[in-house]
């Protein structure tokens, strides 16, 4: 079983559609957790950490489930700029190591 | 101000040759990462620094690959005898304090092709 884990996708879903992934991680002690966003051939980059209560800007909501041992990402009113690949990071212990990168959920936005 | 920077860009190589990768982190930045990402994959780790630390060298997939970084600035990625596989993208990130895994901020990559 690999360490985090998410569907690839690909999700194709209207514009202003809201659509949700999870994100799973099999290291019960992972303390950090994140989401990047990566567009095409470009590197990725943060785009919301994720908190043991929940955590929302604006239109995305990041939810943590210790209990399940997953991470989700929910996006309302979805934009046309949404399509990307988004990454789910965990972070199991203070080595560089345990930085896991999950391989990334395709969205494709379409009009 | 400046991010973090890399070159090349791109760099096309034959089987057998070694090559060099540079990274420029954002100034201030202690802790430095390398990544490989192949074509339609996730981001494999490879090395991590932080400060003067000794470097974080369990991802490194051989021992053909090897990094440097001159105290808290640029870093090396070398890669000895370059094999097909080896093709993919290097990405490197910074980050200013890795013990609370602040946010990464990743170069744009160097996209690596060995034919």
């Amino acid at each position: 079983r690999k360490e985090v884990e998410q569907d690839p996708g690909p999700f194709n879903v209207p514009e202003g559609a809201t659509v949700a992934f999870n994100c799973t991680y099999s290291n019960s002690a992972s303390q950090s957790f994140f989401w990047y966003r990566q567009d095409c051939r470009k590197e990725p980059k943060l785009l919301m950490s994720v908190y043991s209560s929940g955590n929302e800007d604006g239109r995305f909501t990041a939810q943590l489930n210790r209990a399940s041992q997953y991470i989700s990402l929910l996006i309302r009113d979805s934009k046309l700029s949404d399509s990307a690949t988004y990454l789910c990071v965990v972070n199991g212990n203070s080595s560089a190591s345990k930085i896991i990168f999950g391989s990334g959920t395709r969205l494709s936005i379409r009009p | 101000g400046a991010g973090v920077s890399q070159s090349p860009s791109n760099k096309v190589t034959e089987k057998g040759k070694d090559v060099e990768l540079r990274c420029d982190p954002i100034s201030g930045h202690t802790a430095l990462y390398w990544y490989r990402q192949r074509l339609g994959q996730g981001l494999e780790f490879l090395i991590y620094f932080q400060g003067n630390s000794a470097p974080d060298k369990s991802g490194l997939p051989s021992d053909r690959f090897s990094a440097e970084r001159t105290g808290e600035s640029v870093s090396t990625l070398t890669i000895q005898r370059t094999q097909q596989e080896d093709s993919a993208v290097y990405l490197c990130a910074s980050s200013f304090d890795h013990l609370e895994l602040r946010e990464q901020f990743f170069g744009p990559g160097t996209r690596l092709t060995v034919l």
